[in-house]
């Protein structure tokens, strides 16, 4: 059972408009969420984070939307740069705590220049 | 400032052969954890480690997988008799804590013939 769903493999954009990434969560205990990049060949790095006490989370280009009553997140990058492709997965660990994230399969975005 | 730390970076090994996964934490983390990706999936959770100790390995599986973070050297993630389905990348991520941000290594790639 996939507690975090990422349903789109993948997206293109072009360079400056917007990017939106979305994710949809199962289980309803979920009170935090990220956001990893990763790039070909390396590591996931982290990216943002939201906790369930709110709505938005703001990071330069980057935003990230909870609707709790939905179970549904989404990133959001603008405006988007070419550096910015790559595969977003979207987290949340379920016992509150941060080690034993549950992934979604990931969106590949790629930014044409 | 060197990050976490695998090696090697990809693996071959026959079927039925043992494969050793290392890991090197971040200078001054003291926590361990490992996941695994399979093609077109996100990473899942194997097991969480503190140094000689093992704090969650509800992840692994059952038979063949072990994993070990010595008093001194790297985390040793191990699998005997490598079976086709083990190809995967698999991650090692390091904390300074519980519940504080997770940073991943580059993984190492396996691949069994």
């Amino acid at each position: 059972d996939q507690q975090v769903k990422q349903n789109s493999p993948s997206l293109s954009v072009q360079e400056g408009r917007i990017s939106i990434l979305n994710c949809d969560y199962t289980n309803s205990m979920f009170d935090y969420f990220l956001w990893y990049k990763k790039y070909p060949a390396e590591g996931p790095t982290f990216l943002i984070s939201i906790s369930s006490i709110k709505d938005k989370n703001e990071d330069g280009r980057f935003t990230v939307f909870l609707n709790k009553s939905a179970k549904h997140l989404s990133l959001h990058i603008v405006p988007s740069q070419p550096g910015d492709s790559a595969v977003y997965f979207c987290a949340a660990p379920p016992q509150g705590g941060s080690e034993k994230l549950v992934f979604g399969k990931g969106t590949k975005l790629t930014v044409n220049p | 400032n060197a990050g976490v730390m695998q090696n090697p970076r990809h693996l071959v090994r026959r079927r039925g052969q043992e494969a050793r996964l290392r890991c090197s934490p971040m200078k001054g983390h003291s926590h361990v954890y490992w996941y695994r990706q399979l093609p077109e999936e996100g990473l899942k959770f194997m097991v969480y480690l503190q140094k000689e100790n093992i704090i969650d390995e509800s992840g692994m599986p059952k038979e063949r997988f072990s994993a070990e973070f010595p008093k001194e050297g790297p985390s040793i993630l191990r699998i005997q008799q490598v079976v086709r389905g083990d190809s995967a990348a698999y991650f090692c991520a390091s904390s300074r804590g519980p519940n504080e941000k997770l940073f991943f290594g580059s993984g190492t790639q396996l691949s069994v013939l």
